[in-house]
């Protein structure tokens, strides 16, 4: 079981909102975490868009449009990305990451489509 | 503005060795924790391997640990990563990041290819 499991695809309409959950394997409690969130779009290096660990604890990349949020749910032991108003130009790859024991581990990719 | 230019990629064949490069410019490359990630074609992405900003502490992923070596010279600027005992597996395009702990800062890759 991968550490952090993501959806593989997830559709929307422009102007919708977009939920992406990153989900810890058991065992690792959501709570303990700083979740980083990354966008890749074809053929260009992933940017860094936010980091959340809580609401106390958390970051976004300048230039990052405000749309783009970070929240966990911790009774499903996930990170969410949630992104409002959902835009054409928000189609992309989006990776959640976490460092966990010795390594930085990425999640398994969420491919976001914009109807 | 930061930049990373990664180099050094290219066709080895299976066993083989190759090093790759970073050059940095746009910040103070002496003080910052420089990593290596990597993405398989078509796959997701993963973490190869880290540097303090001194050089003095490193770490891998399993997958390579023992085969990669991860060094710096920050005179030069750069950043490098030695690569041994090269598997198809480890054909991928291979990002130099900054400060993956801050979120870090991207280059465009380098492509290697493991092949016969």
């Amino acid at each position: 079981q991968a550490v952090l499991t993501q959806p593989s695809s997830l559709s929307a309409s422009p102007g919708a909102s977009a939920s992406l959950t990153c989900t810890l394997r058991s065992g690792i409690n959501v709570g303990s975490y700083k979740i980083y969130w990354y966008q890749q779009k074809p053929g260009s290096p992933p940017q860094y868009l936010l980091s959340y660990k809580s609401d106390s604890n958390k970051q976004q990349d300048s230039g990052v449009p405000s749309r783009f949020s970070g929240s966990k749910d911790a009774s499903a032991n996930a990170g969410i990305l949630l992104i409002s108003g959902l835009q054409s130009e928000d189609e992309a790859d989006y990776y959640c990451m976490i460092w966990h024991s010795t390594a930085y581990v990425f999640g398994t990719g969420t491919r976001v489509t914009v109807l | 503005e930061v930049q990373l230019v990664e180099s050094g990629g290219g066709l080895v064949q299976p066993g083989g060795s190759l090093r790759l490069s970073c050059a940095a410019s746009g910040f103070t490359f002496s003080s910052f924790w420089m990593h290596w990630v990597r993405q398989a074609p078509g796959k997701g992405l993963v973490w190869v391997s880290r540097i303090y900003s001194d050089g003095s502490s490193t770490s891998y992923a399993d997958s390579v640990k023992g085969r990669f070596t991860i060094s710096r010279d920050n005179a030069k600027n750069t950043l490098y990563l030695q690569m041994y005992s090269l598997r198809a597996e480890d054909t991928a395009v291979y990002y130099c990041t900054r400060a993956l702990e801050l979120g870090g800062d991207w280059g465009q890759g380098t492509l290697v290819t493991v092949s016969s």
